[in-house]
C-alpha cells in the first residue's frame, strides 16, 4: 500500500493564481481532511470529508475549495492564490476503530508527507 | 483561538534524560487526546493516545499522564535517544474524526 500520497511536493505561485493539491489514499479510508502547518500555530483543519459526496468546512476554510467523488481521492483548490496562503499542507485519511473493551472509538489519522507552497 | 495549549515551543535533551511536554484543554466533550511525531521534511504519524478513562498509558519508552480534572495531559519520553529529536503534537477530538492540535514541541536530544 501507498498509504496518503500528495502531488506536487513543493510549489510557487503568484497572487491570484489557482491551483490543485492532489491527495490519494488506497487504504479504503471514508474519512478524509487538509490542514495547513504553519510556524508555532500547529495543524489547523482546513476542510475534511467523511466518505464520497460528503465534504464539510474545519477551521480554517476560506479561500480553499474541496470536493470528494470517489472514496481514494480528495483534492484541495485555491481559487485565488494570496501570500496568506503560504504554507505546508497536509492530507490525512483514516477510519473509525471501536475500542475492545469499552464502546469508544478512535481515530489514527495516517498523513501525507505534505505540499510546501509559497505565494508570492 | 487554539482549542489545546501546548508548552513549552521546544526543549533540549541530553541522551539518556527525560523529555516532558505538556498541554491544557477548555472544552471538557473531548474524548480522545493522541500524540503525533513529525521528521523533518515528513508528515506527522501517530504515537501513542489515551481516552479520559484512564491516567496513564505506556508504550515503551512514551507514556501519557492524563488529569481529567485539572484539564491537562503531557507526554514523557524517558530515556531520551538522539532519534527522538521531531516536533512532537498534542491534540484532541470532540467527535470521532475532527482533530485540534496543539502548536507543537521541537526536541533536540544531544548525544
Amino acid at each position: 500500500n501507498a498509504g496518503v500520497t500528495q502531488t506536487p511536493k513543493f510549489q510557487v505561485l503568484k497572487t491570484g493564481q489557482s491551483m490543485t493539491l492532489q491527495c490519494a489514499q488506497d487504504m479504503n479510508h471514508e474519512y478524509m481532511s487538509w490542514y495547513r502547518q504553519d510556524p508555532g500555530m500547529g495543524l489547523r483543519l482546513i476542510h475534511y470529508s467523511v466518505g464520497a459526496g460528503i465534504t464539510d468546512q474545519g477551521e480554517v476554510p476560506n479561500g480553499y475549495n474541496v470536493s470528494r467523488s470517489t472514496t481514494e481521492d480528495f483534492p484541495l483548490r485555491l481559487l485565488s492564490a494570496a501570500p496568506s496562503q503560504t504554507s505546508v499542507y497536509f492530507c490525512a485519511s483514516s477510519t473509525s476503530v471501536l475500542g475492545l473493551a469499552v464502546p469508544y472509538s478512535y481515530n489514527e489519522q495516517f498523513f501525507g508527507p505534505g505540499t510546501r507552497l509559497t505565494v508570492l | 483561538q487554539q482549542q489545546v495549549k501546548q508548552s513549552p515551543q521546544s526543549l533540549i535533551v541530553q541522551k539518556g534524560g527525560i523529555s516532558i511536554i505538556n498541554c491544557a484543554y477548555e472544552n471538557t466533550a473531548f474524548d480522545y487526546f493522541p500524540w503525533y511525531q513529525q521528521f523533518p521534511g515528513k508528515g506527522p504519524a501517530l504515537l501513542i493516545a489515551i481516552r479520559p478513562d484512564v491516567s496513564e498509558k505506556k508504550e515503551g519508552r512514551f507514556t501519557i499522564s492524563f488529569n481529567k480534572s485539572a484539564k491537562q495531559f503531557s507526554l514523557h519520553i524517558m530515556d531520551s535517544q538522539p532519534g527522538d529529536s521531531a516536533t512532537y503534537f498534542c491534540a484532541a477530538s470532540l467527535v470521532d474524526y475532527k482533530l485540534s492540535f496543539g502548536a507543537g514541541t521541537t526536541v533536540t536530544v544531544r548525544a
